[in-house]
Parts: structure tokens; C-alpha cells; sequence
């Protein structure tokens, strides 16, 4: 079963590009999701099946999955975006769902 | 619109149950299936197991085997998770989440959590 690792934290300055890892063996061939979280609210989702971005999810979000890690991309970055990032898939083996650790983004 | 409302804030004393519920509105209820994931206090998300709407179908975390038992009533398109034989360590936030994605388990709309307190 997979066991997804992400960084604690990832710090950015504002306008800066955040990138928040999520490692797994051979997590490439996997659908990807990631969720943004911040305190007092309920997880968003902000990219789907590895790339995709649900409606009304700036284009500044993008992901991509390839080898042994999957990568949420943040472009120009702002203050809102502070939050706790987590991936999470769909493990076909066990039928479970995982999700990673978490990364919390600060910026700067 | 689409939406999910839980139900309010519990407190409960250990080896107690709670039984908590996900009102769905705006989306053919039978269609998704709806997760529950939890998070404790300073910890991350934990999926909890999943039910089908449409058959009541289950699938539960082997963690939570035994405790925790997912229902479901399309008359009212409600979902409800009761967990039994509380303990402190089930003080968390509870969320239930539909999935639209098949095959791949992405979790596009939220509730709004319910917060389980459990004390003695």
C-alpha cells in the first residue's frame, strides 16, 4: 500500500513559485489529487487526476505526477495562498484512499 | 447548488457512540459515492471508508473495522457515519466529502465538518 511523503513546509516569498512534493515508488502511474486546506475550513480541491483544475480554481495551480513524484505548482504566489496542501490517491491494491502527510505553505 | 451539511458539534464521553450526518442537496444523490475523512487536532487528513448511495455498498479503513459503520437514506439524501466505543483520540473534525471520479477517488464538494469532542 502506498505511503505518500510530503515536506512539513515550504516557505515563498510573494509573486515567487511555491513547489509542494508528494513522493511515492512509481507514484507516476497514478491519478494525483491535492487539496488546499487552511484553518476553520474544509479541504478544497485544487487539482485533480494528476494536471486537472476544477472550475473556478486560478490557473496559477497546476500539477504534475511523473516517476516516483507528483509536484503541486503554485505560480505568483499571494498571501491567501497560505495553507496546508495535502495529495492524495487512490490505492487500487487495497481499495483505500491515501492521503499525504500535508505541507504547509508560508509565504513570506 | 451542490452541497453537503453536517450536522453540529458533539461532545461525547469515551466508550459512548456518536452518529453524525451529511445532508446532499442540488446533485442526483444515488450518483456519487461519499467518503468520510477525518482530522485531528494538529494532525493531517485521514480517510475513513466510503458509501455508495446508490446500493449502500461499504468500504472501511481496516483502523476503523468494527467501529465505525456508514448508512445511508436516498429518501432524504442523507448520509450518516456512526462511530461506537469512543475514545480521546477520536477528537477530531469529521467531514464527509462526494466523489464524482470514478475510478481515481478525488473529492470535489465538502461538508462543512462536524466537530466530535470526546471527554470524560
Amino acid at each position: 500500500s502506498y505511503v505518500l511523503t510530503q515536506p512539513p513546509s515550504v516557505s515563498v516569498a510573494p509573486g515567487q513559485t511555491a513547489r509542494i512534493t508528494c513522493g511515492a515508488n512509481n507514484i507516476g502511474g497514478e491519478s494525483v489529487h491535492w487539496y488546499q486546506k487552511k484553518s476553520g475550513q474544509a479541504p478544497v480541491l485544487v487539482v485533480y487526476e494528476n494536471y486537472d483544475r476544477p472550475s473556478g480554481i486560478p490557473e496559477r495551480f497546476s500539477g504534475s505526477n511523473s516517476g516516483n513524484t507528483a509536484t503541486l505548482t503554485i505560480r505568483r504566489v499571494e498571501a491567501g495562498d497560505e495553507a496546508d496542501y495535502y495529495c492524495q490517491l487512490w490505492d487500487s491494491s487495497s481499495d483505500y484512499v491515501i492521503f499525504g502527510g500535508g505541507t504547509k505553505l508560508t509565504v513570506l | 447548488q451542490v452541497q453537503m451539511v453536517q450536522s453540529g458539534a458533539e461532545v461525547k464521553k469515551p466508550g459512548a457512540s456518536v452518529k453524525l450526518s451529511c445532508k446532499a442537496s442540488g446533485y442526483t444523490f444515488t450518483g456519487y459515492p461519499i467518503h468520510w475523512v477525518r482530522q485531528a487536532p494538529g494532525q493531517g487528513l485521514e480517510w475513513m471508508g466510503r458509501i455508495s448511495p446508490n446500493n449502500g455498498d461499504t468500504t472501511y479503513t481496516q483502523k476503523f473495522q468494527g467501529r465505525v459503520t456508514m448508512t445511508r437514506d436516498t429518501s432524504i439524501t442523507t448520509a450518516y457515519m456512526e462511530v461506537s466505543r469512543l475514545r480521546s483520540d477520536d477528537t477530531a473534525i469529521y467531514y464527509c466529502a462526494r466523489d464524482p471520479f470514478f475510478s481515481t477517488d478525488a473529492f470535489d464538494i465538502w461538508g462543512q465538518g462536524t466537530v466530535v469532542t470526546v471527554s470524560s
